[in-house]
């Protein structure tokens, strides 16, 4: 069984400030796919990045971007210029290829600080 | 294109009631997926469908749990005789046929069910 693991329940910083949060997750499959997703109090999912396991180079999506440390079962998000509309709870999630369903860490609740 | 529409947002059932909860997917999405999230929990598989079928239910309780996904009209996840339990957040994600955009799921806001 594939599981996901976020070790930071609650993290706060400072507006402008970069921060990383960390996810760990096992398997034993080798094609698959990793995702961060941000709920913010509306409570809507939405998809931060994502990255395929199979790629070597880490995801960037402006301001976001992950270390995926495939050997190390690793895949941090870090956020770069953190901004007040960052602040939400940040969940990592795992799919095997074509397994089309995700596995969810606990989350990370983010708050960014004026 | 409308996003993946569910509703109602929130729900209120007593105890021994039967709670429906509706999904309308994205346009031209033929899977849905529905999870569960528990209060400071992170979301938890249930069930994944096609139209007219069910691809898997290995998250789903064996019993007063059931889901469908008609040839016409939206997906409904239906919760017999609710328990406090059963109080929590249900999303429904919806995504494109394999082979069209991957893994990627997109999902709406939520039901929040209450049971009293």
């Amino acid at each position: 069984a594939q599981t996901v693991t976020q070790s930071q329940p609650e993290m706060s910083v400072q507006e402008a400030e970069t921060v990383t949060l960390s996810c760990t997750y096992d398997t034993s499959e080798s094609n698959y796919y990793l995702f961060w997703y941000k709920q913010p109090p509306s409570r809507q999912m939405i998809l931060v990045i994502r990255q395929e396991a199979y790629k070597q180079q880490n995801a960037t999506e402006n301001r976001f971007s992950v270390n995926f440390q495939k050997a190390a079962k690793s895949f941090s998000l870090k956020i770069s210029d953190s901004q007040l509309g960052d602040t939400a709870m940040y969940f990592c999630a795992f799919a095997i290829q074509g397994a089309q369903k995700l596995v969810f860490g606990q989350g990370t609740r983010l708050t960014i600080n004026p | 294109n409308a996003g993946v529409m569910q509703n109602p947002r929130h729900l209120v059932r007593r105890r021994g009631q039967e709670a429906r909860l509706r999904c309308s997917p994205m346009k031209g999405h033929s899977h849905v997926y529905w999870y569960r999230q528990l209060p400071e929990e992170g979301l938890k598989f249930m069930v994944y469908l096609q139209k007219e079928n069910i691809i898997d239910e290995s998250g789903m309780p064996k019993e007063r749990f059931s889901a469908e996904f008609p040839k016409e009209g939206p997906s409904i996840l239906r919760i017999q005789q609710v328990v406090r339990g059963d109080s929590a957040a249900y999303f429904c994600a919806s995504s494109p046929a394999w082979g069209q955009g991957g893994t990627e799921a997109f999902f709406g806001q939520g039901t929040r069910l209450t049971v009293v």
